[in-house]
């Protein structure tokens, strides 16, 4: 069974750092494009980040550029966001996707960052 | 910036259908895939390119895509089907664009 599983998320202050982690199971890893996708608690997704299969090209959403980083390790089955420079703005609940050519047919539950002081 | 544009809510009377609309100037041309949210719940593939369903979709779950409109067909709607649904698509520049989202109501 195809599985991914977030973890990492929490209460941080404004301009603070989080490292998120989501860890796959039940499929080759390594095979498939990654996402991150976020949701600010009652609206709608967003699309954060993706990465290919071996880490090469990573794509960003505008708004998260020079703050987030992607990033996997392919022999852990593990794929990360690291979260810098937090806003309020970025109070959301962060969910790992499988991406299959264009579409995400695999979602963890989400981990929920919230940015408050 | 490429936006898809969803009805806020949408309503059906159980077991007739809905119809869920996506729309952009030229959607036709993009595929167009669909996620059902259910209320607390992470958000599930219901339809991908446009009129392919996934392995346990039922088929009470169609999905079409024409023009400047895409949309998704649920027959014979059910209280499960309640829940909250997004187009997206992948666009050249804007890469993953979801829609805004429809809250189905089936009454």
């Amino acid at each position: 069974e195809v599985q991914v599983v977030e973890s990492g998320g929490g209460l941080v202050q404004p301009g603070g750092s989080l490292r998120l982690s989501c860890a796959a199971s039940g499929f080759t890893f390594r095979s498939f494009w990654m996402s991150w996708v976020r949701q600010v608690p009652g609206k709608g997704l967003e699309w954060v980040a993706n990465i290919n299969e071996d880490g090469s090209e990573k794509y960003y959403v505008d708004s998260v550029k020079g703050r987030f980083t992607i990033s996997r390790d392919n022999a852990k089955s593990s794929l990360s966001l690291q979260v810098n420079s937090l806003r309020a703005e970025d109070t959301a609940v962060y969910y790992c996707a499988r991406e299959t050519w264009g579409y995400f047919d695999s979602w963890g539950r989400g981990t929920l960052v919230t940015v408050s002081s | 910036s490429y936006e898809l544009t969803q009805p806020l809510s949408v309503s059906v009377a159980l077991g007739q259908t809905a119809r869920l609309t996506c729309e952009r100037n030229n959607i036709g041309n993009y595929n167009v895939h669909w996620y059902q949210q259910r209320s607390g719940q992470a958000p599930v593939l219901v339809i991908y390119r446009d009129n392919n369903r996934p392995s346990g979709i039922p088929e009470r779950f169609s999905g079409s895509n024409s023009g400047n409109t895409a949309s998704l067909t649920i027959s014979r709607a059910q209280a499960g089907d309640e829940a909250d649904y997004y187009c997206q698509v992948w666009h050249s520049t804007t890469l993953v664009v979801f829609g805004g989202g429809t809250k189905l109501t089936v009454l």
